[in-house]
């Protein structure tokens, strides 16, 4: 039972690099959410989902997509990356608690 | 706008000390949360409260949930250097859960 999954860990891009961030779940899980963390705060939300091919901006959506064709997957799509996205990404997914994935840190320069 | 104030952001107190660590909210949520993280790591759930007024202990914590449950408190009494990490407060609305800033406690040998 591997939890929660976030591919990469570690990522540098360029300005105006895209990327996708992958999170998988094998716990059935239909809630599943991406954050950001910046140095020393909190988590804020970046878009959710409550089931297959629903989903909903969070706090600080832009810049962000998502889509969710599966219940397992949740990948979070940076379009034209900027220094501003420099953080670490949390997925996380909710059954009779909230499961983390291990972050991926991601640095734009 | 942060939808949780936590206070204070950093705390650094002498191991064996006592200390609370707040949560407030102008918003009723219909649960509460707090997590410990430490460097590198995702958050991890210590305790959920959903019922307003609501008290819950987990060893040398004690957890508070405010009667009209827009805020919380976390009390640790004799704090040991393993508690060291950053605590987050974490409301939940429904589909979604917010964070708060968080508070980075220190505790020294």
């Amino acid at each position: 039972n591997a939890g929660v999954t976030q591919t990469p860990k570690f990522r540098i891009l360029k300005i105006g690099q895209s990327m996708t961030l992958q999170c998988a779940q094998d716990m059935n899980h239909n809630y599943m959410y991406w954050y950001r963390q910046d140095p020393g705060m909190g988590l804020k939300l970046i878009y959710y989902s409550v089931g297959a091919g629903i989903t909903d901006k969070g706090e600080v959506p832009n810049g962000y997509n998502v889509s969710r064709s599966t219940t397992e997957d949740f990948p979070l799509r940076l379009e034209l990356a900027a220094p501003s996205q420099t953080s670490v990404y949390f997925c996380a997914s909710v059954g009779n608690t909230i499961y983390f994935g291990e972050g991926s840190w991601l640095t734009v320069v | 706008t942060q939808l949780l104030e936590q206070s204070p952001q950093f705390l650094s107190i002498q191991e064996g000390e006592n200390l609370t660590v707040y949560c407030n909210s102008s918003s009723v949520f219909s649960s509460l949360q707090w997590y410990r993280q430490e460097p590198g790591e995702g958050p991890v759930l210590l305790v959920t409260v959903v019922t307003g007024g609501e008290v819950k202990k987990l060893k040398r914590l004690t957890f508070q949930f405010g009667d009209a449950r827009k805020d919380s408190s976390l009390h640790i009494t004799a704090a040991q250097p393993g508690d060291t990490g950053l605590y987050l407060c974490a409301g939940g609305d429904f589909n979604k859960f917010y964070f708060g800033s968080g508070t980075k406690l220190n505790v020294k040998p």
